[in-house]
């Protein structure tokens, strides 16, 4: 199965903030990979899908790049409203899976 | 309204089964693979199970593979997944999610119910 890392595992950052979370698989992923946000007690949301196609309805301040095996998420400026949990996905192999997840906490 | 509805969760007894179905709306269900994820207590993502459009592919977790059967009813747009020999593992918000596909961009879970919630316990 294909192996999910994410780092950072948690950050701490002030509205405003550009913030980059990245993704590194144990395999190439070609641009097989998404991003969701879970906020607390909701289900998850689909933010980025096929690396860096932003998923309609989604604010312009979420960004994603990468290809192969390493892929970023960047909101370029933090809102209190992002104050979520953040996964990736491979979609490139089944059994899909999602890495473990990135915190992101407003100072 | 393009929306997911779970159904069908509770508090179950280990060793017993449990049936969750997922009602669709505002879009053509046949037309759609759709997945059932799950997520343990304070833990994370889990993806489980999916089905073709038409019923024809499906592919398992090895986690629930020989235990947990998914399947369609395109007729009443509903998605179920026969759960059996529940463990207390296996407690968790069940979500099923609809597949946005495309050939350029791969899958992607574009849309997820609220989940229902089985909690194995005795």
């Amino acid at each position: 199965d294909i192996q999910l890392t994410h780092s950072p595992s948690f950050l701490s950052a002030s509205v405003g903030d550009r913030v980059t979370i990245t993704c590194r698989a144990s395999q190439g992923l070609n641009n097989y990979l998404a991003w969701y946000q879970q906020k607390s007690g909701e289900a998850p949301k689909l933010l980025i899908y096929g690396a860096s196609t932003l998923q309609r309805g989604v604010p312009s301040r979420f960004s994603g790049r990468g290809s192969g095996t390493e892929f970023t998420l960047t909101i370029s400026s933090l809102q209190p409203e992002d104050s979520a949990t953040y996964y990736c996905q491979q979609v490139n192999y089944y059994p899909f899976t999602f890495g473990p997840g990135t915190k992101v906490d407003i100072k | 309204q393009v929306q997911l509805e779970e159904s069908g969760g509770g508090v179950v007894q280990p060793g017993r089964s449990r049936r969750l179905s997922c009602a669709a709306s505002g879009f053509t269900f046949s037309a759609y693979t759709v997945h059932w994820v799950r997520q343990a207590p304070g833990k994370g993502l889990e993806w489980l199970a999916f089905i073709s459009h038409d019923g024809g592919r499906i592919i398992y977790a090895d986690s629930v593979r020989d235990r947990f059967t998914i399947s369609r009813d395109n007729s009443k747009n509903t998605l179920y997944l026969q759960m059996n020999s529940l463990r207390g593992e296996d407690t968790a918000m069940y979500y099923c999610v609809r597949d946005g596909w495309t050939s350029a961009t791969g899958s992607h879970f574009d849309i997820w119910g609220q989940g229902t919630l089985v909690t194995v316990s005795s």
